[in-house]
């Protein structure tokens, strides 16, 4: 079955400190990728929508500038959080889709992120 | 605006009887696809089933089974046979017609299998 892997899944860094998050396709190409960030017991934001070779679509209230993402290729997009605050310290999940919209979502295990 | 509903507070279910999640949605679309995950305390995403809105059977997948109803709008997952790895929070999904076809989710209901 089609497999996402997401990279770290844990970081602990001081404010101030840059992240990069990393979403992998292992074994299909996915021209749109997602990003979500999940507080506990709640549920998935989406964030952003990243399409290969185009820049990212960011909803309402998501600083494009804070989140930089990049979808380099068909099997690889990243989130970088910059300058990572306190209050950035979240879940973080991408997902991807195969192919037609009727295509369930795949998505990565998840990043933990804490800025201390 | 599309909008999906769970309501349904945690629920305790005995293990190997059978729980039913409820999801109501809300859009003027008249294509449309409906998804279950499962998100565990580890928290991976993991998807069970899907119902398309022109799908004329009920879909199934081993354990799950998704109670479509259409003109009510409800999507409500059936799990039966509970397990205890079944315990996790669980998703409905719809997805929406523009917005490269993102998914909006639930808030999510919390099953807790016990012995």
């Amino acid at each position: 079955g089609a497999v996402v892997s997401q990279h770290p899944s844990r970081v602990i860094c001081k404010s101030g400190t840059s992240v990069k998050i990393e979403c992998r396709s292992l074994d299909f190409q996915a021209t749109t990728m997602f990003w979500y960030r999940q507080f506990p017991k709640q549920s998935l934001m989406l964030m952003a929508t990243s399409n290969e070779g185009s820049k990212a679509t960011y909803e309402q209230g998501v600083e494009k500038d804070k989140f930089l993402i990049n979808h380099a290729s068909l099997t690889l997009s990243t989130l970088t959080v910059t300058s990572a605050h306190p209050e950035d310290s979240s879940f973080y999940i991408c997902s991807a889709r195969e192919g037609m919209s009727n295509q369930p979502q795949h998505f990565g295990d998840g990043t933990r992120l804490s800025i201390l | 605006a599309q909008k999906i509903t769970q309501t349904q507070p945690g629920m305790f279910v005995q293990e190997k009887e059978a729980v039913t999640l409820d999801c109501t949605y809300d859009t003027s679309d008249q294509s449309y696809g409906l998804f279950w995950y499962k998100q565990p305390s580890s928290g991976e995403m993991i998807f069970l089933i899907y119902q398309g809105s022109y799908d004329e059977q009920n879909a199934t997948e081993g354990r799950y089974s998704l109670n479509f109803q259409k003109a009510r709008k409800s999507a409500n997952l059936v799990i039966s046979a509970s397990q205890l790895g079944d315990s996790a929070m669980y998703f409905c999904a719809m997805r929406e017609s523009y917005g490269n076809n993102r998914l909006a989710f639930g808030k999510g209901n919390q099953v807790v299998v016990i012995p």
